[in-house]
């Protein structure tokens, strides 16, 4: 049963305009998510992340916007540059289960067309 | 710069070879896991480990081990490898802080045929 969600398995946004990748998940227990970036042949990188304590938080060009109530996140990339191309993993974890053993999304993959 | 890195990068094997994944850090973090790509899938948690000696299973453990006798290396063996174990296995390692990222290596591809 898959516990993290991401249902567009890719997205293709033009440069310079909001890319908005979504992301569900099922466990209530899950109490602190973070976004993975992946390009081809490397290892997933960190993002951005939120507590579930918290409905927004802001890195730059990057938001994530959680959703407790209706189990749902989101990560908006304003503006959207060429290297943002790359796979996308929303990842969920439960602090009290023990750091950073995360479930992750089957991943999105985002595609910038200049 | 310290780092985490995994070897070898490719690996095909044959049906029922023991293989070992090799995976080293040297950010002297305690926390050290090992997750498995697959497509529709994302990653997934095969084992885990907390510091040395430790040693956990995650969501997909079985035909899998690892053992941690210091803290730079958390090695994954396959006891006897299937096809169904060809995949993308990447490392990661984090601090202790409940609050914090993990740092992934550059995966290694393994071929089971």
């Amino acid at each position: 049963d898959q516990q993290v969600k991401q249902n567009s398995p890719s997205l293709s946004v033009q440069e310079g305009r909001i890319s908005i990748l979504n992301c569900d998940y099922t466990n209530s227990m899950f109490d602190y998510f973070l976004w993975y970036k992946k390009y081809p042949a490397e290892g997933p990188t960190f993002l951005i992340s939120i507590s579930s304590i918290k409905d927004k938080n802001e890195d730059g060009r990057f938001t994530v916007f959680l959703n407790k109530s209706a189990k749902h996140l989101s990560l908006h990339i304003v503006p959207s540059q060429p290297g943002d191309s790359a796979v996308y993993f929303c990842a969920a974890m439960n602090v009290l289960q023990g750091a950073q053993k995360l479930v992750f999304g089957q991943g999105t993959r985002l595609t910038i067309n200049p | 710069d310290a780092e985490i890195t995994q070897s070898p990068r490719h690996k095909i094997t044959e049906t029922g070879r023991q293989v070992t994944l090799a995976c080293h850090q040297t950010w002297n973090h305690n926390n050290m896991f090992w997750y498995r790509q697959d497509l529709g899938h994302g990653l997934r948690l095969i084992h885990y480990s907390y510091g040395v000696q430790d040693t956990n299973k995650g969501e997909v453990s079985d035909g899998y081990s690892v053992s941690r006798s210091n803290t730079e290396d958390l090695p994954l063996t396959l006891e006897s490898a299937a096809s169904s174990q060809t995949s993308v296995y990447f490392c990661a390692s984090s601090r202790d802080s409940w609050n914090t990222e993990a740092f992934f290596g550059q995966g290694t591809r393994l071929t089971v045929v």
